[in-house]
């Protein structure tokens, strides 16, 4: 049974660049949540989709924008990138079904911003 | 929002020792988890223990709701041990979790 699965692994970007990380979520899952992780602090919500619309937002610039596919795998892009973008990247999902609304974490992707 | 403060912020154990990481927090929840983040960012989820109490091996962790905090507790502490346990928790209106600062254990051999 394959977990949480994200790519790319790690990613160096410029300054203005746009980035494109993608997220699968564990098998039987249909919800996804992204979370920034800046160095030394705990991950900070971006938005969770459900039935491919955003359900939730944090408080993050529209640059950061989703996506959620029939197949319920997500992707985060984010515009214009600023140095203070950088950080982990972490996917998580969970499910509807059931009563247990436990998420699980992908190994995240490293963004870094010259 | 809700808010979560985790206590100690750092932890020094010596191999075989026994230790409590307390969270609390700020308004009913949904659902609150711990996990263990290793040195390579990955999150390990340890216990989804909204009330009530739970063990796993070596550790176990218990969630007071009504008093608005969990504990988890870590026994015969190992090197393996060492890193960051974070508290995250799903406020009753929400569908994020809002994470602790963390603490940050070093377990020595």
């Amino acid at each position: 049974d394959a977990g949480v699965t994200q790519s790319p692994t790690h990613l160096i970007k410029t300054r203005g660049q746009q980035v494109t990380l993608r997220c699968s979520p564990k098998s039987g899952h249909d919800t996804v949540s992204w979370y920034q992780q800046a160095l030394g602090q705990g991950p900070q919500f971006i938005f969770q989709y459900y039935e491919e619309e955003e359900r939730q937002r944090g408080n993050f610039p529209d640059r950061f924008s989703g996506h959620q596919f029939p197949n319920y795998s997500s992707e985060l892009n984010v515009n214009a990138l600023l140095l203070g973008d950088s950080a982990l990247y972490l996917c998580a999902s969970s499910s509807t079904s059931g009563t247990w609304n436990e998420q699980f974490f992908g190994p995240g992707t490293r963004l870094t911003v010259l | 929002g809700i808010q979560v403060e985790q206590s100690p912020p750092d932890l020094i154990l010596q191999e075989g020792a026994n230790s409590t990481l307390r969270c609390n927090f700020s308004d009913s929840v949904n659902n609150l988890q711990w996990f263990h983040q290793n040195p390579w960012g990955q999150l390990i989820n340890l216990f989804y223990i909204p009330s009530g109490t739970k063990q796993n091996g070596r550790l176990s962790a218990t969630t007071v709701a009504t008093e608005r905090y969990s504990l988890l507790y870590i026994s015969s502490s190992q090197t393996t041990d060492s890193g960051v346990y974070f508290c995250a928790v799903e406020g009753a209106n929400d569908y994020k979790l809002s994470f602790g600062a963390g603490t940050t254990v070093t377990v020595r051999a």
